[in-house]
This record gives structure tokens, C-alpha cells and sequence, in this order.
């Protein structure tokens, strides 16, 4: 039984490019949620997505944006990348929109985006 | 929102001792507190858990109270080992979850 996985494990790119993460939740999970993890801080929410719809969003830019597939893995996007960028994103899945409050989320390894 | 504070960022115990990890949080309506462990280049674990309704909950040698009045929840672990050293999270909300900054705890052998 698979875990959450995440693609690539680590990726560099320029500075305005774009980029594409990819997560596969844990089999038997329909909703993923999206992390950002800058150095020495906690992450913060991207958004998550639920039977493939945005269901809520954090307080980032629309550079960022995702996507769900019906078989529940799930894409994030970001735009015109920033030095600032750079991060470990991490996804989460978990078992109907209701987590936290009724099943655990299991979290994926990141991928490490360094942007130059 | 949902403003989570987290002290101390960094914890240096000996191995043996007691290590105490304090959170705040704003919204009165958050009903899940969260803790997690991320070791180096590792994924977030979640350690333990505790809901709205309870005052305390307790898994071997870890330990989470939550003061609903004052907004504040703490992790508490007994007899550290080295393993135990990591950053560990505090997280509070609904959907979603808003993390801490993260303590870095050192365990001395």
C-alpha cells in the first residue's frame, strides 16, 4: 500500500519560469492539500482540492494554482517564479474534505524547489 | 485567520530529562491541535493529536494538554531519548491546519 508520493524530489529552476509538482495520495484518499515549507519555518497552506475543486485557499498569489485528476493525484503550479520561491512543498492527503476534523492526513516527502 | 505562536524555537535537554513545548493560538473556534515530528529531510509525522472536547491525552512518553479559556496547548515529553531530537510542529485550526513555527529539539546523551 502506497504512501503519498511526490514528484520530482528536488528541482532547480530560474528565476520567471514556471514550474509543475506532482503528488499521488495515499491509496483510498480523495482529497490533497498543498504546503509551502520555507527554511526553519512551519508550512504554510497552498490550498487544498476535493473531488476536483479548489474547496480553499491560503493566502498566496494566483501564481499559484493546482489542479485534481479523477483519480485524485493532483498537480501544483506556480507562475513566474521568485527568488522567494524556494521551498520544500509538501502535499497531504487525506479521506474527504472534513480533515482535519475526522482522518489523519498523511503527508508526502517534498519536493525541494530551489529558484536561482 | 488562525495565528499559531510556538515556544521555544530551539530546546536542548539532556537524555533522560523532561522537554515542554508551549502553543497559542487566536480563533476560538479552532477544535483540533495537532503536533508533528519532522526529522531531517523527512516528511512531518504526526506525533499526537487532541480535540476540542478533551484536556488532556497521553501515548507513552508523549503527552498534549489544551486550556480552551486561554488558548494555549503544550507537548510534553518524559524521559527523552535521543531519537527525539527533531523540529517538531504544533498545529491549530479546522481546515485547514496552521502550523507553528517549529521548535528544534536537541536531546544530549
Amino acid at each position: 500500500d502506497a504512501g503519498v508520493t511526490q514528484s520530482p524530489t528536488h528541482l532547480i529552476k530560474t528565476r520567471g519560469q514556471q514550474v509543475t509538482l506532482r503528488c499521488s495520495p495515499k491509496s483510498g484518499h480523495d482529497t490533497v492539500s498543498w504546503y509551502q515549507q520555507a527554511l526553519g519555518q512551519g508550512p504554510q497552506f497552498i490550498f487544498q482540492y476535493y473531488e476536483e475543486e479548489e474547496r480553499q485557499r491560503g493566502n498566496f498569489p494566483d501564481r499559484f494554482s493546482g489542479h485534481q485528476f479523477p483519480n485524485y493525484s493532483s498537480e501544483l503550479n506556480v507562475n513566474a517564479l521568485l527568488l522567494g520561491d524556494s521551498a520544500l512543498y509538501l502535499c497531504a492527503s487525506s479521506l474527504g474534505d472534513s480533515w482535519p476534523m475526522n482522518t489523519e492526513a498523511f503527508f508526502g516527502q517534498g519536493t525541494r524547489l530551489t529558484v536561482v | 485567520g488562525e495565528n499559531v505562536e510556538q515556544h521555544p524555537s530551539t530546546l536542548s535537554v539532556q537524555e533522560g530529562d523532561s522537554a515542554v513545548i508551549k502553543c497559542t493560538y487566536s480563533d476560538s473556534a479552532s477544535n483540533y491541535f495537532p503536533w508533528y515530528k519532522q526529522e531531517l529531510g523527512k516528511r512531518p509525522q504526526l506525533i499526537i493529536d487532541i480535540r476540542s472536547n478533551v484536556g488532556e491525552k497521553k501515548d507513552q512518553r508523549i503527552a498534549v494538554t489544551l486550556n480552551k479559556t486561554a488558548k494555549h496547548f503544550s507537548l510534553h515529553i518524559t524521559e527523552t531519548q535521543p531519537e527525539d531530537s527533531a523540529v517538531y510542529f504544533c498545529a491549530a485550526g479546522n481546515t485547514p491546519l496552521v502550523f507553528g513555527k517549529g521548535t528544534r529539539l536537541s536531546v544530549i546523551a
